[in-house]
């Protein structure tokens, strides 16, 4: 067990729907982490959040959102879902930026 | 060409077979590699971490880094069933996030 909590771990919705994928980091990481893995992208860094705070963007989409807690919990929000969206959404936390620990995954499935 | 490549198998070897798994890359900033298992339906879990080139050794694991060629690989020894999973190799520059491999799939046949 890794010490991040992810939920819901399914989820499934329609085309132009809004979801949100909630994630909770180790006890003591300031830093999340949002990645997108399908099939023929692999792993693909989203967006990092520290202490509150948004420190790095990669191939995030408009339509998806995220923040950070004061408890540290975040939440990576998609709207306007897409057949093309259907994908595992990982979280990660970490002290320091090389080493993440990852959680089990939300899968998301449109329909 | 892309920044990491990494050949996506399957592959498949007889238990207790040596297993290699390689990527190769075009940064020459990277100094962090680090090689992520993942099994089915579970995020990925850091296996070996190193930041300088040569072999770093953990029980059957061994990582391997040769910065002048751009190639890392990981060696399983005495490979087991339990071996068989999907790993993505990664790495970083300094202070910048991690770009990871789309991972080689591997079987272990018992």
């Amino acid at each position: 067990d890794s010490g991040v909590t992810q939920t819901p771990k399914h989820l499934i919705t329609a085309t132009g729907q809004r979801v949100t994928l909630r994630c909770s980091p180790r006890s003591g990481d300031l830093s999340v982490y949002w990645y997108q893995q399908s099939l023929d992208q692999g792993l693909q860094f989203l967006i990092q959040y520290y202490n509150g705070e948004e420190r790095a963007k990669g191939n995030i989409l408009e339509r998806f959102s995220a923040q950070q807690f004061p408890d540290l919990h975040s939440e990576l929000n998609l709207s306007s879902l897409e057949l093309g969206d259907s994908a595992l959404y990982f979280c990660a936390s970490s002290v320091r930026e090389d080493i993440q620990y990852f959680g089990a995954g939300t899968r998301l499935s449109v329909l | 060409q892309k920044e990491v490549e990494q050949d996506p198998g399957p592959l498949s070897v007889p238990e207790g077979a040596i297993v290699s798994l390689n990527c190769t890359y075009s940064n020459s900033a990277f100094q962090y590699f680090m090689w992520y298992r993942q099994y089915s339906r579970k995020g990925p879990e850091l296996l070996m971490y190193t930041y300088s080139s040569g072999n770093k050794e953990d029980g059957r694991f061994t990582a391997q880094v040769d910065k002048s060629s751009k190639y890392i690989s990981l060696f399983i020894r005495d490979s087991q069933p339990s071996d068989s999973a999907t790993y993505l190799c990664a790495m970083s520059a300094r202070d910048d996030k991690i770009i990871f491999g789309k991972g080689t799939r591997l079987h272990i046949l018992p």
